[in-house]
């Protein structure tokens, strides 16, 4: 089972900062939180991650609270191309990334 | 984009018939994965290899062998196909020093239809 909680959907105008929530209360101290998100059918796409302090990259930042229960993927300027299932990953004891159902994010124009 | 390339990307079978679906990388990654993606279910894994003829089963394996001969070619073979393994197949590959410590990069899917 999934390590992570998030909100079914979520919508976003295009332009504005898509904030997507995901808690993962039972997380262990050397657990890194993954994001990746999948766009229609295709092959699920890295994003970021991170272990304790926020992470930044080209795409996204990445908030992780000081108790590490909880995080917030964000996109800065949200455009229709970004209009996909996020998923909020922690890894299982094989190396394998455990998918949940993640947040359907719709960006609107 | 990793360069990973996964073939065929479409495939219809029938029950019964053995079926070999095949991940190609370029980037010379240690780790290799097979998941199935189903309605309701996300991403499972079916097998890793962690080196050359070196796999282990995952969390979905039953009724799916893998081998790995090169380190650029991860095959999953589907011995008797039947229709509960209808889905859709990813490959992903990953460079971590050891399991689970790195980031892994998705191939663009097989969907396989066996009727």
């Amino acid at each position: 089972d999934a390590k992570t909680t998030q909100p079914p959907s979520m919508d976003c105008a295009e332009g504005r900062a898509a904030n997507l929530p995901c808690n993962h209360s039972t997380i262990s101290g050397n657990e890194y939180v993954y994001w990746y998100r999948q766009i229609h059918s295709q092959g699920p796409q890295y994003i970021i991650h991170g272990l304790k302090n926020n992470e930044t990259n080209e795409m996204a930042s990445l908030i992780i609270t000081e108790d590490r229960k909880s995080s917030t993927l964000i996109l800065p300027h949200a455009t229709l191309r970004d209009t996909a299932v996020y998923y909020c990953i922690v890894m299982g004891s094989q190396g394998n990334l455990i998918f949940g159902k993640g947040t359907k994010l719709s960006v609107k124009p | 984009d990793a360069g990973i390339t996964q073939s065929p990307r479409h495939k219809v079978t029938e029950t019964g018939t053995p079926v070999t679906l095949r991940c190609h990388q370029t980037e010379n990654h240690r780790y290799m994965y097979w998941y199935r993606q189903d309605p309701g279910h996300g991403l499972r894994l079916i097998h890793y290899s962690y080196g050359v003829k070196d796999t282990d089963k995952g969390e979905v394996s039953d009724g799916y062998s893998v081998s790995r001969s090169k380190t650029e070619d991860f095959l999953l073979t589907l011995e008797s196909a039947t229709s509960s393994q209808t889905s859709v197949y990813f490959c992903a590959i990953s460079d971590a020093a050891e399991l689970g410590t790195d980031t892994q990069y998705f191939g663009p899917g097989t969907r396989l239809t066996v009727l």
